[in-house]
């Protein structure tokens, strides 16, 4: 299987505390995305990072991509109650393959 | 703009029964895909339609079958609907696929098959 794979599953940490989920995954790429999922919702992009990039930041997320490694990490700083939700990482070569998600639940 | 919207959003079958689930953008989007997703599992393709008038198959296809309405619509059809078929079906859309850019989703169908 192609399917990106991300870890942790799952983390759960303070409110105000920053949220490290990582991603790897096995081809060569064009490009990585981020996506969020609140409960029982759709999917919203967060952030795309291009294979010639290795860092990217919008707001309090930090993307960081190592094509070396084949991985990615998303840095979620000072994390809110609202931050809770699943995290997807996606990467696209010919298609997009995606990872099973981190399920983050921040604590108040 | 209402983005990607899909219908129902929920919707209970029995084995056997068929249904079509109903996708459309606004954003004058060429390429429209569907998923479905599995508890602990992330998003498989079913179908997509690269452009209008185009639908080619993606990981998961057998047991659906799709339709590119016009360049707003896409459904999706369960011609015999299995209680494998349970799970949750997106649809997104984005300007090219052959880009991988950026995909919206829709808000999703929730599907019971007993």
């Amino acid at each position: 299987s192609q399917q990106g794979e991300e870890d942790p599953q799952a983390l759960s940490i303070q409110e105000g505390e920053n949220a490290t989920m990582n991603c790897s995954y096995k081809t060569s790429i064009n490009n990585l995305q981020w996506y969020r999922q609140n409960s029982g919702r759709g999917l919203v992009h967060l952030i795309l990072i291009r294979s010639n990039e290795r860092e990217k930041h919008s707001g309090r997320l930090r993307v960081t991509l190592d094509t070396s490694k084949k991985s990615s990490s998303l840095l979620i700083t000072a994390s809110r109650a609202a931050d809770t939700a699943s995290y997807f990482c996606a990467y696209s070569n010919y298609q997009l393959i995606w990872g099973a998600g981190t399920k983050l639940i921040i604590k108040p | 703009n209402a983005g990607v919207t899909q219908t129902p959003k929920f919707q209970v079958l029995k084995t056997g029964q068929s249904m079509t689930l109903q996708c459309a953008q606004d954003m004058n989007h060429n390429s429209m895909y569907w998923y479905r997703q599995d508890p602990g599992m992330g998003l498989r393709l079913i179908y997509y339609s690269a452009s209008e008038g185009t639908t080619d198959k993606g990981e998961v296809p057998n047991g659906y079958n799709v339709s590119r309405l016009n360049k707003r619509e896409f459904s999706l059809r369960l011609e015999s609907a299995a209680p494998s078929q349970t799970s949750v079906y997106f649809c997104a859309s984005n300007w090219d696929r052959q880009l991988q850019e950026t995909q919206y989703f829709g808000p999703g169908t929730r599907l019971l098959v007993l």
